[in-house]
């Protein structure tokens, strides 16, 4: 069974960082290229960037570009988003989730249950 | 950018068809999907590439898309669909997901 568990929750003030990880099992996650997509509270999706499967291709959105940066521990079947100077409009929950293999590069299969961020002094 | 339009809100009776638009410059052109999400819950893909469906989402599930304008389209809805709906694309230009702002689906 494919699962994408996320840890990292926090509150952080304005001006701070957070790290935010997503396990990968039941796949081989090696093989697959991953996003991260959020949800401020009461609004829709936003995408938020996206990872090729060898860690070699990088896209962020206009809103995180500078400041966010996605990586991938292939050995450890995980996935990460490193937040640095975090803004209130960062406040979401936060989603990583798969890109099928030899799909559209938008699409996303499966999804992780979510991690809260919280940014406010 | 490229920008996707839905409409905020959509109702329908149990039993009837439920039609969700999303609107952009030549959609017809880009492969669009289409992920439901309930309260509380995680987005779930129930349309990809116009009109396929994953395995395990009903055949009442189905999507078009031609012109300025992709179509989700709920056949016999039931309780159990009221939910947010998200159309999206992906904006080769910029090397960006797109996702419409989403469609509240009200089941009366």
């Amino acid at each position: 069974e494919v699962q994408l568990v996320q840890s990292g929750r926090g509150l952080v003030q304005p001006g701070g960082s957070l790290r935010l990880s997503c396990a990968a099992s039941g796949f081989t996650f090696r093989s697959y290229d991953m996003n991260w997509v959020r949800q401020a509270p009461g609004k829709g999706l936003e995408w938020v960037s996206y990872i090729s499967s060898d860690g070699r291709t990088i896209y962020y959105a206009d809103s995180v570009k500078g400041r966010f940066t996605i990586s991938r521990d292939n050995a450890k079947n995980s996935l990460y988003l490193q937040m640095n100077s975090l803004r209130a409009e960062d406040t979401a929950l936060y989603y990583c989730a798969r890109r099928p293999l030899y799909s559209n590069y938008a699409l996303c299969d499966h999804w992780g249950q979510g991690t809260l961020v919280t940014v406010s002094s | 950018s490229y920008v996707l339009t839905q409409p905020p809100s959509v109702s329908v009776a149990p039993g009837q068809t439920a039609r969700m638009t999303c609107g952009a410059d030549n959609i017809g052109r880009r492969s669009v999907h289409w992920y439901q999400q309930k309260p509380g819950q995680a987005p779930v893909l129930v349309v990809h590439d116009e009109s396929d469906r994953p395995s395990g989402i009903p055949e009442r599930f189905s999507g078009s898309n031609s012109g300025n304008t992709a179509t989700l389209t709920i056949s016999r809805v039931e309780a159990g669909d009221e939910a947010d709906y998200y159309c999206q694309v992906w904006d080769s230009s910029s090397h960006h997901v797109v996702f419409g702002g989403g469609t509240k689906l009200t089941v009366l």
